[in-house]
């Protein structure tokens, strides 16, 4: 166990549709961040956010949204799905100015 | 933009080999560069590199950068089944965000 918490596992849901991802990161941590794997994308960054502020965006698409919390939990929340957006979505903790950050398990989205 | 390519993209060896896995990267303001082992799901983190020529190791394991030629190296020496999986690079940048941009990874499979 790495420490951070994602869920779902696995979603599946269909075109049009909307979820909501949620990562608690690892204990002490400010910083989350999101990325996307796809096959042919590699990981991709989404967006971070620190103690509550977004610090950094990435290549986030517009039906994408995502927002931490008081007790520093964040949820990505992604809206109108396409199949294009089935990936491995992974949330990911550190503490600045440590680099190494740790990552969640990942939450496999399939959109149908 | 920002830019990290690994190769090979994938390399198949017999265990007792000794492999090396190439990162070159593009990146304005280089902070460090980072090797994550990923297997099933979560990256786990290997090292971190913010200084040419200093070899980090870890067991069998180990990297070095070149800060003048912009390229990593990662050798696993005396491979066994268990390093079978994707080693992705990262480079971060200095500035106010700790993102990491990660290269598509090389897939590394060790046959017994």
């Amino acid at each position: 166990d790495s420490g951070v918490t994602q869920t779902p596992k696995h979603l599946i849901t269909a075109t049009g549709q909307r979820v909501t991802l949620r990562c608690s990161p690892r204990s002490g941590d400010l910083s989350v961040y999101w990325y996307q794997q796809s096959l042919d994308q590699g990981l991709q960054f989404l967006i971070q956010y620190y103690n509550g502020e977004e610090r950094a965006k990435g290549n986030i698409l517009e039906r994408f949204s995502a927002q931490q919390f008081p007790d520093l939990h964040s949820e990505l929340n992604l809206s109108s799905l396409e199949l294009g957006d089935s990936a491995l979505y992974f949330c990911a903790s550190s503490a600045p100015p440590n680099y190494g950050y740790t990552f969640g398990s990942g939450t496999r989205l399939t959109v149908v | 933009e920002d830019k990290v390519v690994q190769s090979p993209l994938s390399l198949v060896v017999h265990e007792g080999d000794t492999v090396t896995l190439n990162c070159s990267y593009e990146v304005t303001n280089f902070r460090s560069l980072l090797w994550y082992k990923q297997e099933k799901k979560a990256p786990t983190f290997l090292f971190m590199l913010t200084s040419s020529g200093i070899e980090k190791k870890s067991g069998r394991l180990s990297s070095i950068l070149d800060k003048k030629e912009l390229f990593s190296i990662l050798n696993i020496t005396a491979t066994q089944t268990g390093d079978s999986a994707i080693y992705l690079c990262a480079v971060g940048a200095q500035g106010g965000s700790e993102k990491l941009v990660f290269g598509k990874g090389t897939k590394l499979t060790v046959n017994p």
